[in-house]
């Protein structure tokens, strides 16, 4: 069975400063996507970005990037020039590739501050 | 507009009450989905509908009752709850069960007392 996990249950940073987001997780399978969410508290959760594994590139949107290491299995968040905007909750997902999405399998989350 | 609208936004029930949670997509996404989040534990999917059909039931107690009558609508029936099950409840829609473009709604926070 897949399982994520995140290991930094909260995690603050100041204004304009960049942080990282740990995710790891453990699967059999060589094919799968995985994802950013954000949640704001607003409540609403946001997809953010996401990786397909067969990709080598890092997925990067705008000041979010990821650094995906396949054998460690390992898929972590940087966010740069940190704004007050990105203080929320950030889950790391993993789906199985070519399957039902409603098999992904979230990670417990972390708590993100930006500190004015 | 978030394209995905939950109501009630917060509700306090007892144990003994009826009540329904609401979910509406203006996406013409073809599947809907329940997912519960609790303090500290991962996201917790609940019920899965393509089609208005149910694909997915994660061994979910039956005081939790789903109703999807078409594509846009999705309700969550509740009764003779227990506190244990206060949480937050998330809708989310996709276009079909192989898109991963998730769209949520932003929840009802539920607290049964």
């Amino acid at each position: 069975a897949q399982t994520v996990t995140q290991s930094q249950p909260e995690m603050s940073v100041q204004e304009a400063e960049t942080v990282t987001l740990s995710c790891t997780y453990d699967t059999s399978e060589n094919n799968y996507y995985l994802f950013w969410y954000k949640q704001p508290p607003s409540r609403q959760m946001i997809l953010v970005i996401r990786q397909e594994a067969y990709k080598q590139q890092n997925a990067t949107e705008n000041r979010f990037s990821v650094n995906f290491q396949k054998a460690a299995k390992s898929f972590s968040l940087k966010i740069s020039d940190s704004q007050l905007g990105d203080t929320a909750m950030y889950f790391c997902a993993f789906m199985k590739w070519k399957t039902s999405y409603d098999k992904v399998i979230f990670g417990p989350g972390t708590s993100l501050s930006v500190i004015p | 507009e978030t394209g995905v609208t939950q109501t009630p936004r917060h509700l306090v029930m007892g144990m003994t009450n009826k009540k329904s949670l609401k979910c509406e997509q203006h996406l013409g996404h073809n599947a809907m989905y329940w997912y519960k989040q609790s303090a500290k534990k991962p996201l917790e999917l609940m019920f899965v509908y393509n089609f208005k059909e149910q694909t997915e039931n994660n061994s979910v107690p039956s005081r939790f009752s789903p109703e999807c009558p078409n594509s846009s609508h999705l309700f969550l029936h509740l009764h003779t709850l227990q506190p244990e099950d206060s949480a937050l409840y998330l809708c989310a829609s996709s276009q079909d069960l192989m898109d991963y473009g998730y769209t949520f709604g932003s929840g009802t926070r539920l607290t049964v007392v």
